[in-house]
């Protein structure tokens, strides 16, 4: 079945302790992105990836890192949580250009920072 | 079940009746647009998509109407059902400076289906 996978699906931590949250998918897309979203703003893009060692930042990188080391993974790290980053988290992917095909999203990671 | 949006417009139906979701976009060199269907507690499904050369693009009890004039995107669900109870997004790809594209969002519209 072709999906976006994430997890953990839900995570409450403490400010500080480095987080990771893992995002994979099986259907050979190269276009990846990580979207956070808050009740009131929508789905804010965080980073990008073209493709394996390519991202970019997205509309609010500030406290996060990601990595593109496979095609078909891409984790969002948090170094340093802080509470303003509790938020519902998405991962997406697609074939690129956007302009050819819709994103598939993940189920969400419901992260809360304490 | 958890909230995408405090203060999203509501359009509430009865069970059974047509439902029209609207949208409006900003760039008018947009080419394509996606509706995107979300329930309580899971992410964004994609259910219907239109390109630009069209006006009109029907799926199974989902219609997409597309003006350009006035740069509108409708949703229709006929026969709407309980299980259609969800929040409801237009999205279209927009070009960066970098030449690169990300896709933009409408606020959303909360559909509520009552039986």
């Amino acid at each position: 079945e072709a999906q976006v996978t994430q997890n953990p699906r839900y995570l409450i931590t403490v400010t500080g302790k480095k987080l990771t949250v893992t995002c994979s998918q099986n259907m050979n897309h190269e276009y990846m992105s990580w979207y956070r979203q808050d009740p009131g703003l929508g789905l804010r893009q965080i980073y990008y990836s073209m493709n394996v060692e390519v991202t970019d930042k997205g509309d609010v990188p500030e406290g996060y890192k990601v990595s593109r080391k496979e095609k078909r993974n891409f984790p969002l790290i948090l170094e340093s949580p802080s509470p303003n980053q509790t938020s519902l988290y998405f991962c997406a992917s697609s074939f690129y250009p956007l302009s050819n095909q819709p994103q598939h999203f993940g189920d969400g990671t419901r992260l809360s920072i304490l | 079940g958890e909230s995408v949006g405090l203060h999203l417009p509501t359009l509430s139906v009865q069970e059974g009746d047509n439902s029209i979701i609207n949208c409006a976009y900003s760039n008018s060199a947009s080419d394509y647009f996606i509706w995107y269907k979300q329930e309580s507690g899971k992410g964004p499904q994609f259910i219907i998509d239109i390109r630009s050369n069209m006006d009109k693009r029907q799926g199974q009890r989902v219609t997409v109407l597309l003006n350009k004039t006035v740069k509108h995107l409708s949703l229709q669900i006929a026969a709407t059902q309980p299980g259609d109870s969800a929040v409801y997004f237009c999205a279209e790809p927009h070009l960066l400076n970098t030449g690169f594209q990300k896709l933009v969002f409408g606020t959303g519209t909360r559909l509520l289906v009552s039986p």
